[in-house]
């Protein structure tokens, strides 16, 4: 499979324990991306990488989160002392091309449980 | 600021008819625009993006959408729904200084047999 690909698929957690969750993007994207999806809304923009480099961060990537590419290739997004808030399915994105005329293409997503 | 506006939460046609999706935008400059789709489970399938050119771009599995700059539209259109096109679909926006794509909160397509 040469798709975008996350893991793990499902995540539940205490309250108050750290997470982190893996993106592999497709080969040769330079670009990825991190989204939050909650119930009944669109997918959120989180941070996006231009090869090792972060480029954006969100106001809603609050100082709990923080997401790497080491050496530009697949990425990690951890979330410390998770609440119940940060429940919701995290995406991962990568495109090829440089400008904003390139399509995303998204992975199944990593859904987190906080209880 | 960026934004997306799906106006109907829920749209409801018989097979065989022809659908409509609406989708409204906010961006300052000229917008690329994409429609994603996305069924139980799985992830976001890119459809079809507008760029520049020609208004109607058409996409995959016989989609087709129409850009309108005066009315900042970019509604998606099949002339024929099939049963298997039930799932749900996102309309999205970047601006031309960004890379930041911006959704809208999806329309649900129930087509029925």
């Amino acid at each position: 499979d040469t798709g975008v690909s996350q893991n793990p698929r499902h995540k539940i957690t205490k309250r108050g324990q750290n997470v982190t969750f893996r993106c592999d993007p497709i080969s040769e994207h330079n670009r990825l991306y991190w989204y939050r999806q909650t119930l009944g809304q669109g997918p959120e923009f989180l941070t996006y990488f231009q090869n090792e480099a972060q480029l954006e961060k969100s106001r809603l990537l609050s100082d709990r989160f923080s997401a790497e590419r080491p050496k530009g290739s697949f990425s990690t997004l951890e979330i410390q002392r998770t609440e119940q808030g940060d429940s919701a399915m995290y995406l991962c994105a990568s495109s090829l091309l440089e400008g904003g005329e390139a399509e995303a293409f998204f992975g199944q997503g990593t859904r987190l449980t906080v209880v | 600021a960026q934004s997306v506006a799906q106006p109907e939460d829920q749209v409801n046609v018989a097979e065989g008819n022809p659908l409509t999706v609406k989708c409204t935008y906010s961006v300052s400059g000229n917008p690329y625009l994409f429609w994603y789709v996305q069924y139980p489970n799985r992830g976001l399938q890119f459809l079809l993006k507008y760029i520049t050119g020609d208004n109607l771009v058409k996409g995959s599995y016989g989609f087709e959408a129409e850009f309108n700059k005066s009315q900042t539209s970019f509604h998606l259109k099949k002339p024929s729904a099939l049963v298997s096109d039930s799932a749900l679909y996102f309309c999205a926006v970047r601006g031309r200084n960004t890379d930041k794509l911006i959704f809208g909160t999806g329309t649900r397509l129930q087509v029925f047999p």
